[in-house]
C-alpha cells in the first residue's frame, strides 16, 4: 500500500513570495491533516479535512495560509505571502476516518530567506 | 486543552541495551488516545505504538512498549535491544475524544551507539 506522498521535498523561497505544497492520502483514507513543524518542536495542526470539508482551521493564520482538498482526495496547502517564520517542516497526514491512525508523509522542507 | 511533556531532549543507549523515553499528558477528556511517533533525520514520522485510555493492558509492537500508568498520567516508550536504525527523534502524541488533532510533546533525540 502507497504511502502518503508530497511534494516537492525542499523548497526555498524569498520572504513575501507565494509557495505551494501537494499531498496525496493513502487510498481510501477521509481524514486529511496538516501539520507545522517549526525546528526543534514537535508538529502543530494546521487544518484538518473530512472528506473535502474544512473540520478545524483554528490554529491556520488565515491572512497568509490556505488549503483546499478538492474531491476529497489530493490537497494543497499555499503561503502567500511567505514570513521568515514561515520557515518549518510541512506535514501532511491522513487517516481513515478520524478517530484512527494518523500516517505522515515525508514533508516538504521550507526555508524562507 | 491537552498539554504533552517530553523533558528528556537528548538520550545515548548502547546497540542492544534497552531506553526508556519519558512522557508524561495532561487532559481533561475521560477519553484519549497515546501515540509515539519516530522521525529520522529524512523528516518522515513514522507511527509506532498506540494506546487507548481505556486499554486494560499496555501496548507491544515488536521491540516497543508502552508503559501506561494512567494515575500518574505517564505513557513512557520502551525500546528494548536498540539497533543503529533506532537512532531517531521520538515525539509523543495525544489525541482527544472531542477532536482528532493530534497534540505532540517537544521530542526526545535518541543516538544508539556501536
Amino acid at each position: 500500500e502507497a504511502g502518503v506522498a508530497q511534494s516537492p521535498r525542499y523548497k526555498i523561497i524569498e520572504k513575501r513570495q507565494s509557495v505551494a505544497f501537494w499531498c496525496n492520502p493513502i487510498s481510501g483514507h477521509a481524514t486529511l491533516y496538516w501539520y507545522q513543524q517549526i525546528l526543534g518542536q514537535g508538529p502543530k495542526l494546521l487544518i484538518q479535512f473530512q472528506n473535502n470539508g474544512v473540520v478545524d482551521d483554528s490554529q491556520l493564520p488565515k491572512d497568509r495560509f490556505s488549503a483546499e482538498r478538492l474531491k476529497g482526495v489530493d490537497s494543497t496547502l499555499k503561503i502567500q505571502p511567505a514570513k521568515l517564520e514561515d520557515s518549518a517542516v510541512y506535514l501532511c497526514a491522513s487517516s481513515l476516518k478520524g478517530a484512527d491512525t494518523q500516517y505522515f508523509g515525508p514533508g516538504t522542507r521550507l526555508t524562507v530567506l | 486543552a491537552q498539554k504533552i511533556t517530553q523533558t528528556q531532549p537528548g538520550m545515548f543507549v548502547q546497540e542492544k541495551e534497552a531506553v526508556t523515553l519519558d512522557c508524561t499528558y495532561d487532559t481533561s477528556d475521560p477519553s484519549y488516545g497515546l501515540f509515539w511517533y519516530k522521525q529520522p533525520s529524512s523528516g518522515e514520522m513514522i507511527f509506532l505504538i498506540y494506546q487507548g485510555s481505556y486499554d486494560q493492558q499496555n501496548a507491544t509492537e515488536g521491540r516497543y512498549s508502552l508503559n501506561f500508568q494512567k494515575a500518574r498520567k505517564s505513557a513512557n516508550l520502551v525500546i528494548s535491544a536498540s539497533q543503529l536504525g533506532d537512532s531517531a527523534m521520538y515525539f509523543c502524541a495525544m489525541r482527544g475524544s472531542n477532536d482528532y488533532k493530534l497534540s505532540f510533546g517537544a521530542g526526545t533525540t535518541v543516538t544508539v551507539r556501536a
